[in-house]
């Protein structure tokens, strides 16, 4: 199974401010043959079911707000919210969808300082 | 716009099953996979399997296998989770969420269903 680990379990940012969060995996979940990298972010707000924010690791999903950007490849990979709205506090998961078993990170709390 | 309904929330004793209703609207049930995801309190997401309907066979997590069975049925559009032997770890939040591209599990998953608490309790 490919573990994804994510950093740090918990942020607190001020309003306006950049939010970063880190996630790794195991072994990469790039594919070299349609060069893409196998990588969902999600944000989760208390009550709710997940939303899916980014695919293919850079590819915001249609909808959300420019503020938020993934990057990265292979094993490492970043979720940044450019300038922290108070809508954002939730909690955030990366996962890979690579291979079966589908893995998810253990999330990340975002919170306003 | 997809929706996807679960049934309501169930109260269970260790050592029970319970079975989980995913109903789907307003798109194409048969080639889009639907997945099931739980949510223990306070914890993260764990993936259990998911099943493609027009394929019928389920893919299912090592540490659930033996114990978990998605089925779907394609008349009714709705997907099935079955739990057995529960304990109370089992307690969890369940989800299901269906892939975002057809024909395959592997994919984010881009509608989820409003989840189904199951407590398992003495």
């Amino acid at each position: 199974d490919i573990v994804m680990t994510q950093s740090p379990d918990s942020l607190a940012v001020s309003l306006g401010e950049r939010a970063t969060i880190n996630c790794k995996s195991s072994q990469s979940v790039f594919y070299s043959s349609n060069n893409r990298n196998y990588l969902t972010w999600y944000q989760q707000k208390p009550g709710q079911p997940p939303k899916v924010l980014i695919y293919w690791a850079s590819t915001r999903e249609f909808g959300v707000p420019d503020r938020f950007s993934g990057s990265g490849s292979g094993t490492d990979f970043t979720l940044t919210i450019s300038s922290l709205q108070a809508e954002d506090v939730a909690v955030y998961y990366c996962q890979q969808y690579y291979s079966i078993p589908l893995t998810f990170g253990q999330g990340t709390k975002v919170e306003i300082k | 716009q997809v929706q996807l309904v679960q049934s309501g929330a169930e109260v269970k004793k260790p050592g029970s099953s319970v079975k989980v209703s995913c109903k789907a609207s307003g798109g194409t049930f048969s080639t889009y996979a639907i997945n099931w995801v739980r949510q223990a309190p306070g914890q993260g997401l764990e993936w259990m399997g998911g099943i493609i309907p027009i394929f019928r066979t389920a893919n299912y997590a090592q540490k659930f296998q033996g114990r978990v069975t998605i089925t779907a049925d394609e008349s009714t559009s709705t997907a099935y989770m079955e739990l057995r032997s529960l304990r109370s770890e089992d307690s969890a939040v369940y989800y299901c969420a269906r892939a975002s591209v057809e024909s395959t599990v592997v994919t984010p998953l881009d509608y989820w269903g409003q989840g189904t608490l199951v407590t398992v309790s003495s």
